[in-house]
C-alpha cells in the first residue's frame, strides 16, 4: 500500500534560519509522482514542485530546495533563510501509476517562522 | 489568485439544514475534485469527476451529494449533515484523467476552501 509519512507535525524556527522538512513514502511501483504543496492560513493548497521517480536530480527554486533519495524513500524539502511569510502548513503527497490518479497526502508538517 | 474559486467560505449550518457548496475553475481542466480536510488528518479524496462523469465516491455518506453540470463547475449538496463533517472542503482539478501515463503526472490546483461548521 502506498503511504506518506510527514513525522514533523510542527517546526518553529526563527526568520533567516534554514528548516527541512521530511518527507517518506511507501510504494510498491517502481514508477510514482512525488510533490509538495503548501497550505497558507488563506486555506488554498499551493503547488511546489512535482518530481517523478526516475529524476533524482536535487532541485533548487530560490530559497527552497528538494532532496529526493530513492534509496531511503525521502523526498525532502528545505527552506534557506526562512521568512514570515514562508508559515503554513505543507504537504507531501504520492501518486502511484498503478492505474489509479489518487494522491497519497502525508498529514503535513505545519511551519512557523517567528519574527 | 488560483483558478479554482469556492464559496462560500465560511457555512454554519444546522444538522437539519440544506445547503450547497461551489466550486468553479478557470483553467480549462476537465477533471475535478472534491476533498475533506479535518484536523489532524491527512486529506481524504470525497469524489472526482472526469468530463462530468463521476468517476470516484470514495465510499462518502448519501448525506453528500456532488453534481457536476459542466467541466467548469462542481457542487457538493449538503444534508442532514452530523457535528463530525464540520471540516473544511477543498475542491481542486486537473487536467482530464485520460490515459494512464498522463493520470499521475497531473498536477491538481486547489481552492481555498469552504470552512463548514455543523452544530
Amino acid at each position: 500500500a502506498q503511504k506518506v509519512t510527514q513525522a514533523q507535525t510542527e517546526i518553529s524556527v526563527v526568520e533567516k534560519e534554514d528548516v527541512t522538512l521530511d518527507c517518506v513514502y511507501e510504494t510498491r511501483d517502481t514508477t510514482y509522482y512525488l510533490f509538495w504543496y503548501k497550505q497558507p492560513p488563506s486555506g488554498e493548497l499551493v503547488f511546489l514542485i512535482r518530481r517523478n521517480s526516475f529524476d533524482e536530480q536535487n532541485e533548487i527554486s530560490g530559497r527552497y530546495s528538494w532532496n529526493f533519495q530513492k534509496s531511503t524513500s525521502s523526498f525532502n524539502f528545505t527552506i534557506t533563510a526562512s521568512q514570515v511569510v514562508d508559515s503554513a502548513v505543507y504537504f507531501c503527497a504520492l501518486i502511484d501509476t498503478s492505474g489509479t490518479y489518487k494522491y497519497i497526502f502525508g498529514t503535513g508538517t505545519r511551519l512557523k517562522v517567528l519574527a | 489568485e488560483t483558478g479554482v474559486t469556492q464559496t462560500p467560505r465560511h457555512l454554519v449550518m444546522g444538522m437539519t439544514n440544506k445547503k450547497s457548496l461551489k466550486c468553479e475553475q478557470h483553467l480549462g481542466h476537465n477533471a475535478m475534485y472534491w476533498y475533506k480536510q479535518s484536523a489532524k488528518k491527512p486529506l481524504e479524496l470525497m469524489f472526482v469527476y472526469n468530463f462530468k462523469e463521476q468517476t470516484e465516491n470514495n465510499s462518502v455518506p448519501s448525506r453528500f451529494s456532488p453534481e457536476c453540470p459542466n467541466s467548469s463547475h462542481l457542487f457538493l449538496h449538503l444534508h442532514t449533515l452530523q457535528p463530525e463533517d464540520s471540516a473544511l472542503y477543498l475542491c481542486a482539478s486537473s487536467q482530464d484523467l485520460t490515459s494512464g501515463g498522463i493520470k499521475a503526472k497531473n498536477i491538481q490546483y486547489f481552492g481555498a476552501g469552504t470552512r463548514l461548521s455543523v452544530l
